[in-house]
């Protein structure tokens, strides 16, 4: 079975640029989260998708960041601008349906450096 | 904000030696999850510890669970250079669907 995907796995980008990463989740696992991880931290949620729906996303800060799931399957999460501070590892996780108590499984991240 | 604490920050021992890492949160939980994340990668899942639970072991490892004192331990007997990397401790809130990580203990084994 394939894992979670995710890409890029390394971006480096000016400040105030957009960028976009992509995940796409184990076949099968309707639930997707978005976690940033910032260095020595461990990670913290972004926004939670069940299917195509954002059903918790009061952690993404809004103004600036932005995510979309539009057929339940894959996922993309954008900054635009990015700024200084947004330099950390996003990663992706994905859960079956009914396994919200249970392990997330998760990609090997996108490491991104904000210049 | 991230719930759990972790104790130590760092930890460094000999090929064979036992590692014990320690976990602290401050909500009731459903479960009670250990990860690890070698450099550059993703998390890897290895044991879940629910909170009727109070140990469980899987392999070369042993997790405990004190929900009295909100506070767990995992312990990685007979450890090899492999097992470097760093754990994280997660936890599910009792009526909860996500995952609140810890900063995680960095381990590192020396061969």
């Amino acid at each position: 079975e394939a894992g979670v995907v995710q890409s890029p796995r390394y971006k480096i980008i000016e400040k105030k640029q957009p960028v976009a990463f992509w995940c796409n989740p184990i076949s099968g696992h309707n639930t997707l989260y978005w976690y940033r991880q910032n260095l020595g931290q461990g990670p913290e949620l972004l926004i939670r998708y069940e299917n195509e729906e954002a059903v918790d996303d009061s952690q993404l800060p809004k103004d600036r960041f932005s995510a979309e799931r539009l057929k339940g399957v894959d996922s993309t999460l954008k900054i635009q601008p990015a700024e200084l501070g947004d330099s950390a590892v996003y990663l992706c996780a994905s859960l079956p349906y009914g396994g919200a108590y249970n392990e997330q499984f998760f990609g090997p991240g996108t490491r991104l450096t904000v210049l | 904000s991230q719930q759990g604490e972790e104790d130590p920050q760092a930890l460094s021992i000999q090929e064979g030696e036992n590692a014990t890492m320690n976990c602290s949160y401050k909500t009731s939980i459903n479960n009670l999850q250990w990860y690890r994340q070698n450099s550059g990668r993703g998390l890897v899942h290895l044991i879940l510890i629910r909170s009727n639970e109070r140990e469980k072991h899987s392999g070369r490892l042993r997790v405990t669970l004190d929900t009295s004192k909100k506070s767990s331990s995992l312990l990685i007997t007979a450890s090899r250079a492999a097992d470097t990397a760093s754990y994280f401790c997660a936890t599910v809130q009792e009526y909860g669907n996500k995952l609140v990580f810890g900063a995680g203990t960095i381990l590192r084994v020396k061969s």
